[in-house]
């Protein structure tokens, strides 16, 4: 099994739709990740934590909420999703006593708004 | 301009070929990280360098602190090594990713 699961893998929805994308790991890593991929555009981050209840901003955040109620979980939410959302997300995790930035990711997620 | 640049954005090779992928960055660091995607979409760590150079089977890359540059190289390139390459840099618990370069290996 991967270190780092996401769910669901592929989600086509609606505009104004609810979607929640949820990531597990078993690496026992405290800080976890959130990322967008785009075409043609690097890695952008959307929120991070570094530990249960901890939930810091990234560099993208408007339109995206996180919750992290437990150290292997961390899932995103798109309140309300719109069209510019639809993208690949990666979830990723690292460890705090490393601090070599040396990131673990996801499978990702790939998520269509319509 | 981006802190973490990429070159090239998309590079086709015939199998065997050397490969070099560049990449520059404008911001310090305390590492740089080189990493794999397939087209599954997954993505690995290949590479962490802070200095000089390291190597992995035919994977080897090097890093200019000075200058600011790294690159990867491929040795005797195979068509599984296509995917897209991406280079990020690491510092004080703030990672910043350059866009990817592709890689396509023909046989």
């Amino acid at each position: 099994d991967a270190d780092v699961t996401q769910t669901p893998r592929n989600r086509i929805t609606k505009t104004g739709k609810r979607i929640m994308l949820e990531c597990s790991q078993t690496k026992g890593h405290d800080r976890m990740y959130w990322y967008r991929q785009d075409p043609g555009l690097g890695l952008r981050l959307i929120y991070y934590s570094f530990d249960v209840k901890d939930i810091n901003k990234g560099e993208i955040s408007d339109g995206y909420s996180v919750s992290r109620q437990a150290q292997a979980k961390f899932s995103l939410s798109l309140e309300s999703a719109i069209p510019n959302q639809t993208a690949l997300y990666f979830c990723a995790t690292s460890d705090l006593s490393a601090n070599t930035g040396e990131l673990f990711f996801g499978e990702g997620s790939r998520l269509t708004v319509l | 301009k981006n802190e973490v640049e990429q070159s090239p954005q998309n590079l086709t090779a015939q199998e065997g070929e050397f490969i070099t992928i560049n990449c520059s960055y404008s911001v310090g660091i305390s590492a740089l990280h080189w990493l794999q995607q397939h087209p599954g979409g997954g993505i690995v760590s290949l590479f962490m360098l802070s200095s000089g150079k390291k190597k992995h089977g035919r994977l080897i890359a090097t890093i200019n602190i000075q200058e600011k540059h790294s690159s990867l190289h491929i040795t005797a390139s195979h068509p599984r090594d296509s995917a897209v390459y991406i280079c990020a840099v690491y510092n004080n618990n703030d990672m910043r990713f350059g866009a990817g370069t592709r890689l396509t290996v023909k046989p």
